[in-house]
This record gives structure tokens, C-alpha cells and sequence, in this order.
């Protein structure tokens, strides 16, 4: 099993549609968990950090499920500025400074 | 002002040569990284440095070797360049550890083209 897991897609959905994403991973000591973005040529962003409590941001809302170890990402309203690729990153294991990128899920928003 | 720069951002060389990657943060961070993404997307890490002491060295062949001259600055030297090395090299930097929950910022990245 992958250390960290992600549907890569494409998720082609039209504007306005609400859409969501799993992500995967496979130590069950990990702590902390992030949800970034990456456009085409550009770096990976921090778009939010992931709470046990789940956490909303705006049009995105985060959610933790450490029973089944997945996390998730919930976009509603979807606009066509959110056409990137979504990565997945989880601390692999506990108090260690390695973060795991999953292979990201890739969402078109189309008009 | 950018917070973690790279240079060079492109890079095209030949089989053999030898390389290097500079990176600098101004972000007053403790831990820097070094990560890799290949053609497929996949952003893996190579190296960690915490206050210039070396805390994750993954899988990655000796011809690879960083260097921090001080918390600041990790740089990226590669020996014998072959043609896997291609990809895009991304320099980043944290806080502190992972136990804080620390976001990673992450350069522009560096694309490295091996032919």
C-alpha cells in the first residue's frame, strides 16, 4: 500500500458543482495532515491544514477521519480558478520532519 | 521579498556535467528540504536539513549531495548528470518539526532538463 494515496483523476466538473476528494494513507501514527494546491508550472501551495475536528475555509472544508485514515477535500460553488491539482500531505509518522506528498488529484472546473 | 528562492529556475546541460541548485529562505525557518518531481507529477522527498544538520536523506543515488552553509541556504550539487535526473527540483522550508503542524513553503522550483 502507497504511504500516501489519491484518485489522480481528471475531475471534469462544470462551474458551480460541488466536488470532492479522498486521500489515503497508510500510517496510522501520523499526525499532522494538509491539503495543497499546485497549478500547472508553479510550485505547491499551502491551501489548508487539516483538524481532527474538520475545518472550513471559505468554499473549502477539510475533513479528518483517523478510523479509517482518510482525509478529505470538499469544494463547493466550484470556480474555474480552482482548475488545479489537489495534493494530499501527511507527516509520515509521528514527530518526524518528512512530510508525503500524495500523486495529487487533478480538477478541471469547466465554463 | 520572495520567501524561499531558487536559482536557477531552468537548466538544460548534458549527460556527465555536473550541477548545482542554490536556495535561500528569509522566512527565519529552522528546517529546509529538497524535493523532486518527476514527469509523472510525483513530488518526492530527497533531503532534510534541520539547523544544517542532516535529518532525512531518502533513497537517493551519492551522486546527489547537499550542503548547508548555515539554516538559511541548502544547496543541491549532482555529480555525473544522466538523463533520469530530469525533473523539477523544488527547494522548501518549515518552522520547526512536523509535530507543530508547520505548513512547508516551497520555492519557484528549478527545472533541470538532462540531455
Amino acid at each position: 500500500r502507497k504511504e500516501v494515496e489519491q484518485d489522480p483523476g481528471p475531475f471534469n466538473v462544470p462551474e458551480g458543482a460541488t466536488v470532492a476528494f479522498n486521500c489515503t494513507y497508510s500510517n496510522s501514527a501520523s499526525q499532522s495532515f494538509f491539503w495543497y494546491r499546485q497549478d500547472c508550472r508553479k510550485e505547491p501551495k499551502l491551501l489548508m491544514s487539516v483538524y481532527s475536528s474538520g475545518n472550513e475555509d471559505g468554499r473549502f472544508t477539510a475533513q479528518l477521519n483517523r478510523a479509517s485514515q482518510y482525509i478529505s477535500l470538499l469544494i463547493r460553488d466550484s470556480k474555474l480558478s480552482d482548475s488545479a491539482t489537489y495534493l494530499c500531505v501527511v507527516n509520515f509518522g509521528s514527530g518526524t520532519y518528512k512530510y508525503i506528498f500524495g500523486t495529487g488529484t487533478r480538477l478541471k472546473v469547466l465554463a | 521579498d520572495t520567501a524561499v528562492s531558487q536559482t536557477p529556475k531552468y537548466l538544460v546541460t548534458q549527460m556527465g556535467n555536473d550541477k548545482s541548485i542554490k536556495c535561500e529562505q528569509n522566512l527565519g525557518h529552522d528546517t529546509m528540504y529538497w524535493y523532486k518531481q518527476d514527469s509523472k507529477k510525483f513530488l518526492k522527498i530527497m533531503f532534510s536539513y534541520n539547523n544544517k544538520e542532516l535529518i532525512i536523506n531518502e533513497t537517493v543515488p551519492n551522486r546527489f549531495s547537499p550542503k548547508s552553509p548555515d539554516k538559511a541556504h541548502l544547496n543541491l550539487h549532482i555529480n555525473s548528470l544522466e538523463l533520469g535526473d530530469s525533473a523539477v527540483y523544488f527547494c522548501a522550508s518549515s518552522q520547526d518539526r512536523v509535530l507543530s503542524g508547520n505548513t512547508i513553503y516551497f520555492g519557484e522550483g528549478s527545472w533541470l532538463t538532462v540531455v
